[in-house]
């Protein structure tokens, strides 16, 4: 069983606010992601990392930043939410010797109104 | 780039009835593939996954795959679904040559089970 966690699962915010998702993993995985998932959409890769104080921009553009100040958690940071941000984040983890699966969090919806 | 084409948005069935969600990847080259199920609200649960050997693949929940080099196909299957397989069904493929363990996920195929 993967032990990956994101909070808050449901978040309601306001244009201009602020906003940290945060991600934690206790599988001791080196290696952890952010997607971005809309409705009849593939998951689009938004940020990754393979270690602490490294972190990578995916494919898709995101205004969003991410930090990996410790192995286990990965936060993504808005710095003003815009509507065009509403949208599901899902955070995963890889990293097992021999093991190339990524383990996924429950996701946080967003909606900026 | 890699592509992954999910060919049926959604698939309608009936309980107990077979199914087989379709899957094609565009790479040429050797590739990682793996099939995940999302629930309502939740997060991707791996289903099952390809690296080499054997092209017939046995996941959790009675799901099989069978990969395809020639056809760079790898279909999902099930003999026999059941009202709570009712979820949504991503393919998704890996390039094992870059560092990483990276996704390149289809769109997705919303499988009903109708009783």
């Amino acid at each position: 069983e993967a032990d990956i966690y994101q909070t808050p699962r449901y978040l309601v915010i306001g244009t201009g606010k602020k906003i940290t998702l945060e991600c934690s993993q206790t599988m001791g995985h080196d290696k952890m992601y952010w997607y971005q998932q809309d409705p009849g959409m593939e998951l689009h890769l938004i940020h990754y990392s393979y270690g602490v104080n490294s972190t990578e921009k995916g494919d898709l553009s995101s205004e969003s930043t991410v930090s990996r100040i410790r192995t286990e958690h990965f936060p993504l940071t808005l710095e003003s939410a815009r509507p065009s941000h509403t949208s599901q984040y899902l955070c995963a983890s890889s990293g097992h010797r021999g093991s190339y699966e990524q383990y996924f969090g429950p996701g946080t919806r967003l909606t900026v109104t | 780039a890699q592509s992954v084409t999910q060919l049926d948005s959604q698939v309608p069935v009936f309980e107990e009835a077979p199914v087989e969600l379709r899957c094609n990847y565009s790479s040429s080259v050797s590739v990682y593939l793996f099939w995940y199920v999302q629930y309502p609200n939740q997060g991707l649960q791996l289903l099952l996954k390809y690296l080499s050997g054997s092209t017939l693949v046995k996941g959790i929940n009675g799901f099989e795959a069978e990969f395809n080099k020639s056809q760079t196909s790898f279909h999902l299957r099930k003999p026999s679904v059941h009202i709570s397989d009712t979820a949504e069904y991503f393919c998704a493929v890996s390039d094992p040559r870059e560092y990483g363990n990276k996704l390149v996920f289809g769109a997705g195929t919303i499988l009903r089970v109708k009783s």
